[in-house]
């Protein structure tokens, strides 16, 4: 069966940075994008971006350019957030989201578990 | 890109019959048929109920459905019962940055 596994909540100083995994079992991994999505507390979902998991191209939403990277290892299945000069509003549920087969826009069937971020000095 | 603007709550009693809108503009919902809704409760990652405007994932119950007329879409939750409580948002593709986005969500209460 298709599942997203994440990494463990983090908690982080002001500045520091994170990386947050999102291991792929149950499917061809490179057959489908990866989206990532944040959930700051309370609040709605906010689209970050997604990444092409057969090129290993990234493509950021406005917002979240600069500070965000999407990465890949395809050798173990795994997509991978991280996020540099953390600052308090940062403080989010992160999740990785399964794109659809024929574009990251055509619905995310598959979402991770969330990974809790939390920026506080 | 703006958020999708959606109802902040809804409700309705078991088994009645609501619909949450999701009003956005020609560069997303009223341009392509890429809108999708998910349903997401308290603690919980969403869930994707209704992708390409109105069609069902397996396993997604009949009881929801899609639709979308211009620039609204619509999400359709019929014969409503307890456990649809939760939060619905919409999302879809928008030539805007070439990117997509999500609606602000609706809570849905059932009485």
């Amino acid at each position: 069966q298709v599942q997203l596994v994440q990494s463990g909540s983090e908690l982080k100083m002001p500045g520091a940075s994170v990386k947050v995994s999102c291991k792929a079992s149950g499917y061809t991994f490179t057959n489908y994008p990866m989206n990532w999505v944040r959930q700051a507390p309370g609040q709605g979902l906010e689209w970050m971006g997604w990444i092409n998991t057969n090129t290993g191209n990234p493509t950021y939403a406005q917002g979240f350019t600069g500070r965000c990277v999407f990465s890949l290892d395809t050798s173990v299945n795994t997509a991978y957030l991280q996020i540099s000069s953390l600052k308090a509003e940062d403080t989010a549920v992160y999740y990785c989201a399964r794109g659809g087969s024929n574009g990251y826009y055509r619905g995310s069937d598959y979402w991770g578990q969330g990974t809790l971020v939390a920026v506080s000095s | 890109q703006s958020a999708l603007t959606q109802p902040a709550s809804v409700s309705g009693s078991p088994g009645q019959s609501l619909t949450i809108s999701c009003t956005g503009t020609s560069s997303d919902v009223g341009g392509y048929n890429y809108v999708s809704w998910y349903q997401q409760h308290p603690g919980k990652a969403p869930k994707l109920m209704i992708y390409d405007v109105s069609k069902r994932p397996s396993g997604v119950s009949n009881r929801f459905s899609g639709s979308k007329s211009g620039n609204t879409a619509s999400l359709t939750i019929s014969g409503l019962q307890a456990e649809d409580e939760a939060d619905y948002y919409c999302s879809s593709y928008t030539s805007s940055s070439i990117s997509y986005v999500f609606g602000t969500g609706t809570k849905v209460t059932v009485l």
